[in-house]
Order: structure tokens, then sequence, then C-alpha cells
């Protein structure tokens, strides 16, 4: 199982501010399967970033993934005040498609 | 309208089964894998398995595998979880997601239902 890990636990920043997250696999990812999702309290999760980089239907361009093989990077340019959340990893590569615990981005 | 529309919360005592659905609308059931995932009350999301509705190809994660079972019935775009006998451990809240891509087994959830909450306690 490829196990994921994220850091920090939480970022607290201001808005207006960048925001920068990792998440790091046990084994390399294949194909670059790694996405990103935004999941706000009492609601599902979303898709934001696919294919390590590529943004999801509707996600404006502030938001970017970046990395390959076991170590990769979500970049908020400028927080909004609806950023404010929980984000999680997901491999996609080998079953089991394992989630990261997540990193909470709240307001400093 | 493209969702996928969940069962209602379940509140069931320790050893009692459970089924819960989620029904996808607006797009071809059959043709895209369907998941589920697990949050647990504060906690992250864990991937518990996907199923593809078209043969009912199914993959579960081996935290999850014999605990519970995914099915599906493709004459009413739905997907089912069930448990035979739950656990106070059970309780959390469940999401089904459909993956990104016609017929892609390798993908990410760009579709999720609501979630259905199952509370079990004595």
């Amino acid at each position: 199982e490829n196990v994921l890990t994220q850091s920090p636990g939480t970022l607290s920043l201001s808005p207006g501010e960048r925001a920068t997250l990792s998440c790091r696999a046990s084994q390399g990812v294949s194909s670059s399967y790694l996405a990103w999702y935004q999941q706000k309290p009492g609601q599902a999760p979303r898709l934001l970033i696919y294919g390590a980089s590529s943004r999801a239907t509707g996600i404006p361009d502030r938001f970017s993934g970046s990395g390959s093989g076991t170590d990769f990077t979500l970049t908020i340019s400028r927080l909004e005040p609806e950023d404010f959340a929980v984000y999680y990893c997901q491999q996609y590569g080998s079953s089991p498609f394992t989630f990261g615990p997540g990193t909470k981005v709240d307001i400093k | 309208e493209v969702q996928l529309v969940q069962s209602g919360a379940e509140v069931k005592k320790p050893g009692e089964s459970l089924k819960i659905s989620c029904q996808g609308s607006g797009f071809s059931f059959t043709s895209y894998w369907v998941g589920w995932v697990r949050q647990m009350p504060g906690k992250g999301l864990e991937w518990m398995g996907i199923i593809y509705p078209g043969d009912s190809d199914t993959r579960y994660s081996p935290s999850f595998q014999g605990q519970v079972t995914i099915s599906a019935d493709k004459s009413i775009s739905t997907a089912h979880l069930q448990w035979s006998s739950l656990k106070a451990s059970d309780t959390a809240m469940y999401y089904c997601a459909r993956h990104k891509g016609f017929g892609d087994g390798y993908a990410p959830f760009d579709l999720w239902g609501r979630g259905t909450l199952v509370t079990v306690s004595s």
C-alpha cells in the first residue's frame, strides 16, 4: 500500500498570502496519478487537481499542483476567504487508492 | 443534472445489518467506476473500494476487504455498500463518488454524493 503523508498538519495564514502544501508518498506514484481535494465543514470533498498538475473543471487558476515520483505540492497563490479548508492528496496509481491525512489551512 | 444521490442517515445497533445506496443520474452509470470513502468523526478520508457497474468488477482496500460488501444494480443505476454485522467503530460518514473519465479504473473522484451518516450505538 502506498502511504501518503502530508505536511504541515495545520497551516495558519492570512487572506492574500501564499499557501504551500506538501504530499509525500512512500512509493513512487505511477504516471503522476496524484490528486488534490478540498473539503469544507459539512461538505463532501471537491476535486481540485488531478494528474499532479491539471486543474479540474471550474477550479480557479490560483490553485496549482506540481511534483512527480514521491513528492508533490499544492500551491494556492493568494488565499481567498473561501479557501480556508482541509486539503487532501490521493494517489490513484496503485490500488488501494490511498488518501493522505490532510492539511488544514486556517485563518491566522 | 449529473449527480449522485445517497440514501438517508441511519441509526443502528451493534450486530445489525445495513445496506446504503448511491444512485447516479445524468450520466451513463454503467460506464464509470464508482467508489466509497469513509470519514470517521473528525478524521480524514479513507478509500474503501470501487466497483464498475457495467460488469460488477470490484476492488477493495485490504483494510475493508471482508468487512463490507460493495455491489451495484445497473438496472437502477445504483451502487450499494453493506454490512452484515455492524460495530460501533463503523460510525462514520460514507461518501460515494464517481471516477473521472469514462471507464477509467485509475482516476480521481470528480463527482461526489452528499454522504450518508451511519451511527452505530447500543
